[in-house]
């Protein structure tokens, strides 16, 4: 059985430019959730989704959004991008919807920001 | 707000030792507590939870207690070994829809 899949692994953007991430999830996982994982802040959780709908969101502003499409793949989007949103993107599948499920992650998606 | 504190930052031990990890947590709804290890460059793996109705849990040389009155949960490695060098990190679920509060990550190191 597949992991949760991320693409790109890597890539590099400018101030001021957008970046697209995508998440496959494990197959028959329906929930999505994306961490944002720096040296200063550690693991932080962005937002969440199931069915196509963002339950859950964290302290994140505007600028980070995403979604989810009905085969459960995920796509976060970061705009305006700013030095400090250098980072690694984690995606994170549950088969499980409420608050009881482990987390499966990807191997994530390296931001850096110049 | 809600908030996990995870002790030690670092942690070096000799191969065959054992190491502790300890974590508090400010959420008192919090009712599930997973560790992930992550080794350099590689995604966070679960390698134990428990759940708040439950005080210990083993799994081989890896067990996880937890102290609800004073909301602090605790990892215990025995017989260390050096693939046991990684980043452990503990969380706790609140807020619901699988937002995971993580702690700062201890770094373990096993000299052989």
């Amino acid at each position: 059985k597949a992991g949760v899949t991320q693409t790109p692994r890597y890539l590099i953007k400018t101030r001021g430019q957008q970046v697209t991430l995508s998440c496959s999830p494990i197959s028959g996982h329906r929930s999505v959730s994306w961490y944002q994982q720096t040296p200063g802040q550690g693991l932080q959780f962005l937002f969440e989704y199931f069915s196509e709908t963002q339950r859950n969101k964290g302290n994140f502003p505007g600028r980070f959004s995403g979604r989810q499409f009905s085969n459960s793949r995920s796509e976060m989007n970061v705009s305006t991008l700013e030095l400090g949103d250098s980072a690694l993107y984690l995606c994170a599948s549950s088969r499980k919807t409420e608050n009881t499920g482990e987390l499966f992650f990807g191997e994530g998606s390296r931001l850096t920001v110049l | 707000g809600e908030n996990v504190e995870q002790h030690p930052s670092t942690l070096s031990v000799q191969e065959g030792d054992s190491a502790v990890i300890k974590c508090t947590y400010s959420d008192s709804a919090s009712n599930y507590f997973p560790w992930y290890k992550q080794e350099l460059g590689k995604r966070p793996q679960l390698i134990i939870d428990i759940r708040s109705n439950v005080g210990e849990k083993k799994d081989q040389r890896i067990a996880v207690t937890l102290n609800k009155t004073a909301k602090h949960f605790s990892l215990h490695i025995t017989e260390t070994q050096p693939e046991d060098s990684a980043v452990y990190f503990c969380a706790s679920f609140s807020g619901g829809y699988n937002k995971l509060i993580f702690g700062a990550g201890t770094r373990l190191a096993v000299h052989p």
